[in-house]
């Protein structure tokens, strides 16, 4: 079974500076795909950016960069110059391995962005 | 593009009373998908498609049942509602089992 962990349940960030949301995962999987997820406030699930277990270099999209240290099993996202539309719930999941399709999900960070 | 529509937003039902969930996306995608998300935690998957024609259960399959209709649609059938399963539900989409989950707005359900 694979399990993801997020231990910051809050985490507050004045505005334009840089937040480190950490992801901790767990799969007997040599192949799986690590993605990130915002939640606003609105309730709409919008994807980020995915990391593959075999991809030689850290993904960036924009703002959001992964910081992906295989052998620590940690997915961590930076967000770059918070903005105050960065306040939401963001959510960490994994597939892979028989479970591809399986997407499982942490319990998600809060995050508050202050101008 | 509109991407994932699910309808209705809103719905309130009695136990044991039954609906269905409508899920329709338009990224020519191959695989759907329909989650649950209770109050104050990540989403649970109910069921999955990986093609058209094809089914699976997910985490949490108890109590519903799905129905991939063609490429385009994936609905979700509650036969007798309880008060456990009010919760807000996802539809979502992507292009392989492989590829990121593109979700639509949610359905809120509330069981009374």
């Amino acid at each position: 079974a694979q399990k993801i962990t997020q231990t910051q349940p809050g985490m507050f960030v004045q505005e334009k500076e840089a937040v480190t949301l950490d992801c901790t995962y767990d799969t007997s999987d040599p192949s799986y795909g690590l993605f990130w997820y915002k939640q606003p406030s609105s309730g709409e699930m919008i994807f980020l950016i995915y990391q593959g277990s075999y991809d030689q270099q850290n993904a960036t999209e924009g703002r959001y960069s992964l910081n992906f240290q295989k052998a620590r099993k940690s997915a961590n996202l930076v967000i770059s110059a918070s903005q105050l539309g960065d306040s939401a719930m963001y959510f960490c999941a994994i597939n892979g391995g028989t479970s591809y399709g399986k997407l499982t999900f942490g319990q998600g960070t809060i995050l508050t962005v202050h101008p | 593009n509109a991407g994932v529509t699910q309808t209705p937003k809103f719905q309130v039902l009695k136990t044991g009373q039954s609906m269905t969930l409508q899920c329709a996306q338009d990224m020519n995608h191959n695989s759907m998908y329909w989650y649950r998300q209770d109050p104050g935690m990540g989403l649970r998957l109910i069921y999955y498609s990986a093609s058209e024609g094809t089914t699976d259960k997910g985490e949490v399959p108890n109590g519903y049942n799905v129905s991939r209709l063609n490429k385009r649609e994936f609905s979700l059938r509650l036969e007798s509602a309880a008060p456990s399963q009010t919760s807000v539900y996802f539809c979502a989409s992507s292009l392989t089992l492989r590829h990121e989950q593109f979700f639509g707005p949610g359905t809120r359900l509330t069981v009374l």
